[in-house]
């Protein structure tokens, strides 16, 4: 089955620096893979995705790419803000089969 | 877009009781709905896979016949745990598919036992 893999397991970066997620996953069918912000205490929520026919995607300071060759994907944010500071988590998915999850990284951004 | 109703959103339970917790698609039929389960500090990790009409089909290491999965409709999907005992309190969340190629969450439930 598929796994996902996620570096850094933390991070802090200085405010208004960028700060970059990586993961990995083993199955190439996979097709849909959402980065999720969750904050302490709520829900898991949705920040932005992308789907393997596209290798980039922007949303205001963040973004995503995939390397579907070497099967991973980034998330990018920049210009961090103090509000940014959260777990975020990788998914990936293939329509009609169940999320799989990376293991977090837990975000600071450092005033 | 499509919603997930999932109730309720917080519930402490004493030990040795039973914890049903609803999963409701207010505007499209849910033919699947995933069902997760997230330990503090810790990432989601799959429950079991519902199908409306058909037993669900559990992960390796989950007790089937503690959490109890029924989906008997296509906008119902329920989570029962029995006997919840303290290592059971977890953030636990539904997941269904929309459309061709759409998901969405459910609001998640967090369960605390005392």
């Amino acid at each position: 089955g598929e796994n996902v893999e996620q570096h850094p397991s933390t991070l802090s970066v200085q405010e208004g620096d960028s700060a970059v997620i990586k993961c990995t996953y083993s199955d190439s069918a996979s097709n849909y893979f959402p980065w999720y912000k969750q904050e302490l205490g709520k829900r898991p929520q949705l920040i932005i995705d992308i789907r393997s026919n596209v290798g980039e995607k922007k949303d205001q300071r963040i973004a995503v790419t995939l390397n579907k060759t070497a099967k991973h994907f980034s998330l990018h944010i920049t210009e961090t803000q103090p509000e940014d500071s959260a777990v975020y988590f990788c998914a990936a998915n293939l329509y009609g089969q169940n999320f799989v999850f990376g293991p977090g990284t837990r975000l600071s951004v450092l005033p | 877009g499509a919603v997930v109703s999932q109730h309720p959103s917080r519930v402490i339970c004493k030990s040795g009781t039973s914890v049903k917790i609803e999963c409701r698609s207010l505007d499209f039929q849910a033919t699947t709905m995933f069902w997760y389960r997230q330990f503090p500090k810790k990432s989601l990790m799959l429950m079991a896979t519902s199908n409306e009409g058909s037993k669900a089909t559990y992960e390796q290491g989950v007790e089937k016949d503690k959490f109890l999965i029924n989906h008997a409709s296509l906008t119902l999907s329920t989570l029962t745990v029995t006997s919840a005992h303290p290592e059971d309190s977890s953030f636990y969340i539904c997941s269904a598919e929309t459309d061709l190629n759409g998901y969405t969450f459910g609001s998640g439930t967090r369960l605390t036992v005392v």
